[in-house]
């Protein structure tokens, strides 16, 4: 079975700074990779996907995301943080032809003003 | 109005009662989803529906039931609720990943905006 681990648990990052989280997945070929944010009190909204093509996907909000097939992983990453990006981020994965997804853990990101 | 429409919004509740959430949406998909959000667990799969005549238990369905009344709606019961069961529960729905016509479509999730459940 398909897994999806978010190694920090939450991150603390300056606005105006640059933001990278962290996203590794294990199964035996390529599968569909999302990522969603939550603000507080809110669903999951995507912010992009990748499925494939360019293993660099631009998404919503300024985000992108890159594939990286070697290292099994797929690192959300904005240029410059904006104090609304401030909420919980989950990276998922789907697989086979049903596409369900396995959602890592989530990544809490604090913005300090 | 939102896609996915989730009710109630909040409820809280005492040991052993029966409790139902109720999930509806107006995106036309075929597929209809229950998770669990935990602190520190992520989004756990309870159950998933296909179609109306489909039902699938996911990762964790044990003390959990559903019911597809129609395409639009999918409920979801605690027949005996324990506080083990406290948690932020979300109704997701997707269309057919690959379907004719769409096919980028990777069966992405249109969340609601969750129910939260406290069982005292």
């Amino acid at each position: 079975a398909q897994s999806v681990t978010q190694p920090d648990i939450h991150i603390t990052v300056s606005e105006g700074a640059s933001l990278e989280l962290r996203c590794n997945y294990s199964y035996g070929a390529t599968p569909y990779l999302f990522w969603y944010v939550q603000s507080p009190g809110q669903g999951l909204q995507l912010l992009l996907k990748y499925f494939s093509g360019d293993t660099l996907v631009q998404g919503i909000k300024g985000f992108e995301a890159e594939f990286k097939r070697s290292q099994s992983s797929f690192n959300l990453r904005k240029p410059s943080v904006h104090w609304s990006d401030a909420a919980e981020y989950f990276c998922a994965v789907g697989v086979g032809s049903a596409r369900q997804l396995t959602f890592g853990s989530g990544t809490q990101l604090t913005v300090l003003p | 109005d939102a896609d996915v429409t989730q009710t109630p919004r909040n409820r809280i509740t005492k040991t052993g009662k029966r409790i139902m959430l109720e999930c509806s949406q107006t995106k036309g998909h075929d597929r209809m989803y229950w998770y669990r959000q935990d602190p520190g667990l992520g989004l756990r799969l309870i159950y998933y529906s296909f179609d109306v005549k489909d039902i699938n238990k996911g990762e964790i369905s044990d003390g959990y039931s559903v019911s597809r009344q129609a395409q639009a709606k999918f409920s979801l019961s605690l027949e005996s609720a324990i506080p083990n069961q406290t948690a932020l529960y979300f109704c997701a729905t997707s269309d057919v990943p690959g379907l004719a016509g769409s096919p980028a479509n990777t069966g992405e999730l249109f969340f609601g905006e969750g129910s939260r459940l406290t069982v005292l």
